[in-house]
């Protein structure tokens, strides 16, 4: 099955707004991964929160996970045209055999 | 040098060809990765190289043949391919299996005529 689903699949905001995306999974986990992805291009790690975290900064944005309803969010604040992207959350499976799942994805858009 | 780059970045190829993509690191990672990425898809695991040694196949057909020559190259021999192989061919490499964070190339577009 499917780990990591995402919600909403698809954000629309104006720039300035702040952005939240969900991630749900089912199995344990060793931590949680975001990734973003610019269209058809690679993708780039934004954030890794490990299983004993339970909130995470870096820059604007900001990463909570509850590992009691198997789910995580993304926060970016002060969205700018730029962050325009699919973002995906990644998970281990509670595994150290590097078998990163990735969730189906929420694509944002920030309109300038 | 914090960069994966795979070649070519674009490929067309007929259904009896042969071809391969390529991918390769310098930042002394000993794992490396290829995934498939479908559009709108996520990208999903093939296989998993740790150490040179392939540690994780995921079920792929054998028409997609991997190969890590050594720990910077990592690459992907493709023969037989059907048009629904056509897909963005994502390398990816990391300190080891379990660092966790994972370093991505920009991919290879792969279209199968």
């Amino acid at each position: 099955s499917q780990q990591g689903e995402e919600d909403p699949q698809a954000l629309s905001i104006q720039e300035g707004e702040n952005a939240t995306m969900n991630c749900s999974y089912k199995t344990s986990i060793n931590n949680l991964q975001w990734y973003r992805q610019n269209s058809g291009r690679g993708l780039v790690h934004l954030i890794l929160i490990r299983s004993n975290e339970r909130e995470k900064h870096s820059g604007r944005l900001r990463v909570t996970l509850d590992t009691s309803k198997k789910s995580s969010s993304l926060l970016i604040t002060a969205s700018r045209a730029a962050d325009t992207a699919s973002y995906f959350c990644a998970t281990d499976g509670g595994t150290s055999y590097g078998k990163l799942t990735f969730g189906q994805g929420t694509i944002l858009t920030v309109h300038p | 040098d914090t960069e994966v780059t795979q070649t070519p970045k674009h490929l067309v190829m007929g259904m009896t060809n042969k071809k391969s993509l390529k991918c390769e690191q310098h930042m002394g990672h000993r794992a490396m990765y290829w995934y498939k990425q479908k559009a709108k898809k996520p990208p999903e695991l093939m296989f998993v190289y740790s150490y040179e040694k392939l540690s994780i196949n995921e079920s792929v057909p054998s028409r997609f043949s991997p190969e890590c020559p050594n720990s910077s190259l990592l690459n992907l021999h493709l023969h037989a391919l059907q048009p629904e192989d056509s897909a963005l061919y994502l390398c990816a490499s990391s300190q080891t299996r379990v660092t966790g964070e994972l370093f991505f190339g920009e991919g290879s577009r792969l279209t199968v005529l």
